[in-house]
């Protein structure tokens, strides 16, 4: 079993949806999730940190369950510029970060 | 403010050769780590290294070693390359006490 695992998807969905990806890690010491966005052929980048007492970033929600070891990502009224993959990122003690399979979002006008 | 740099950008080896990846972090940054990611998947951890020595390291093989500099900048060795080597290899470095990671933009390696 993978210690971090999403569904790979693809979603695809019309603009102005909203969608949400769900991701769960099986290390419960693992200490900070992120979510990062990687698009085609291109690094990752942060797109947030995730709080068990959830956060918001405009149109972006992400929240932590850690009695479940559950972190999911909301995307609110979808652009065509989000399309791209969604990584569930688990940050352990030993400083590294463990990376979910990915997440491919497609929105389509 | 230079971000994380790598060089090459592209790289074709032959099976059984050696390739060295090279990885400058960002300014002020003292932690450098790799990642391999394969086709379809996430980045998978290689290694990290602080204060020129590894510090954690992930479930690669004695083929994959590195380095350290003073000035913070590394390298990724790979040696005997295997076709399954081929991938986006990323580096990514962090601050003092800072979680965040920024990433270079990879070295695209194919093993023919």
């Amino acid at each position: 079993r993978k210690e971090v695992e999403q569904d790979p998807g693809p979603f695809n969905v019309p603009e102005g949806a909203t969608v949400a990806f769900n991701c769960t890690y099986s290390n419960s010491a693992s200490q900070s999730f992120f979510w990062y966005r990687q698009d085609c052929r291109k690094e990752p980048k942060l797109l947030m940190s995730v709080y068990s007492s959830g956060n918001e970033d405009g149109r972006f929600t992400a929240q932590l369950n850690r009695a479940s070891q559950y972190i999911s990502l909301l995307i609110r009224d979808s652009k065509l510029s989000d399309s791209a993959t969604y990584l569930c990122v688990a940050y352990n003690a030993g400083n590294m970060l463990t990376f979910g399979g990915g997440t491919r979002l497609m929105v389509k006008p | 403010d230079a971000g994380v740099t790598q060089s090459p950008t592209h790289l074709i080896k032959t099976r059984g050769q050696q390739v060295t990846l090279r990885c400058s972090p960002k300014s002020g940054h003292d932690t450098v780590s790799w990642y391999q990611q394969a086709l379809g998947q996430g980045p998978q951890f290689i290694f990290q290294y602080y204060e020129e020595e590894e510090r954690q390291r992930g479930n690669f093989p004695d083929r994959f070693s590195g380095h350290q500099f003073p000035n913070y900048s590394s390298e990724l060795n790979v040696n005997a390359l295997l076709l399954g080597d081929s991938a986006l290899y990323l580096c990514a470095s962090s601050g003092p006490g800072n979680t965040e990671a920024f990433f270079g933009q990879g070295t695209r390696l194919t093993v023919v």
